[in-house]
C-alpha cells in the first residue's frame, strides 16, 4: 500500500478545461515533488516543495501551476493543456530535500489524457 | 546528457535463477543510489538503496552492489520469482549542484518466466 495518495487515478480533459491533481501524505515529510512520466521513459522532475515553499521549478510551462496548502497536501492546477501533456503525473515525498540518504516515496500517479 | 544509464532495456530470467540488473553513472557528485520497481498503472516503489560509503547492501532476496571506481551498481535478485516481473529503475542523488535532485535511469523490464 502506498503512503502517498493521489487523486484522481485517471483524468480526461479538453484543452480548454481547468482541473486539479491532488496529492496527500501523512508521513511527516517536509519535501514534496511533482514528476511527469511518459510511456517507457523515466520520471522527469517538474517541481519541488520544501517546507511548503516552492524550491525548484524545472522550467515547467505556466499552464501547470503547483500549490502546497499545507505540509501534507500538494496540488497541481492544470489549465489550457496541450495533447503532448498527456502522461502519468507522479507525486512523491521525502523527509527533507537536504537529506541525501533518504528515499522518495511515490504515489500511484494520475493518468492524464488531453483531448 | 544521461547521467544514469541502464543499457539493457529488457531482461528475461527463469524462475528460481538469479536476476542481475546493471546501472552506470557519470556524475561523481552522486553518493546515494536507489532501485525502484514499477508495475504498470502503479507508481515506482522504493526497493533498496546504498550509500557511497558502502559497497554492498542486502535486504532479503535483494542485494545492491556499488563499485565507485567503475561508477557502476547492480541489483541482484535471488531467487527470482514471477512476481518480480516489473520495470526496475536505478536512481542516484547527491548533496550539491546537478546531483541534488534524484536522477533516474531509463529502466529495465525484467520478466521472470515460470
Amino acid at each position: 500500500d502506498t503512503e502517498v495518495t493521489q487523486t484522481p487515478k485517471h483524468l480526461v480533459m479538453g484543452m480548454t478545461n481547468k482541473k486539479s491533481l491532488k496529492c496527500e501524505q501523512h508521513m511527516g515529510h517536509r519535501a514534496m515533488y511533482w514528476y511527469k512520466q511518459k510511456a517507457k521513459k523515466p520520471p522527469e522532475l517538474m517541481f519541488v516543495y520544501s517546507y511548503e515553499k516552492l524550491s525548484i521549478n524545472e522550467s515547467v510551462p505556466s499552464r501547470f501551476s503547483p500549490e502546497c496548502p499545507n505540509s501534507s497536501l500538494l496540488n497541481l492546477h492544470l489549465h489550457a493543456l496541450q495533447p503532448e501533456d498527456s502522461a502519468l503525473y507522479l507525486c512523491a515525498s521525502s523527509q527533507d530535500i537536504d537529506r541525501v540518504n533518504q528515499p522518495q516515496h511515490f504515489g500511484d500517479g494520475t493518468r492524464l489524457s488531453i483531448l | 546528457d544521461q547521467q544514469v544509464k541502464q543499457n539493457s532495456p529488457s531482461l528475461s530470467v527463469q524462475e528460481g535463477r538469479i536476476s542481475i540488473l546493471n546501472c552506470d553513472y557519470t556524475n561523481s557528485m552522486f553518493d546515494y543510489f536507489l532501485w525502484y520497481k514499477k508495475y504498470p498503472a502503479e507508481g515506482p516503489t522504493f526497493l533498496i538503496s546504498i550509500s557511497s560509503i558502502k559497497d554492498k547492501n542486502e535486504d532479503g532476496r535483494f542485494t545492491v552492489f556499488l563499485n565507485k571506481s567503475a561508477k557502476h551498481l547492480s541489483l541482484h535478485i535471488v531467487p527470482s520469482q514471477p512476481g518480480d516481473s516489473a520495470v526496475y529503475f536505478c536512481a542516484a542523488k547527491g548533496l550539491a549542484g546537478s546531483a541534488r535532485q534524484l536522477t533516474f535511469g531509463s529502466g529495465t523490464q525484467l520478466t521472470v518466466l515460470p
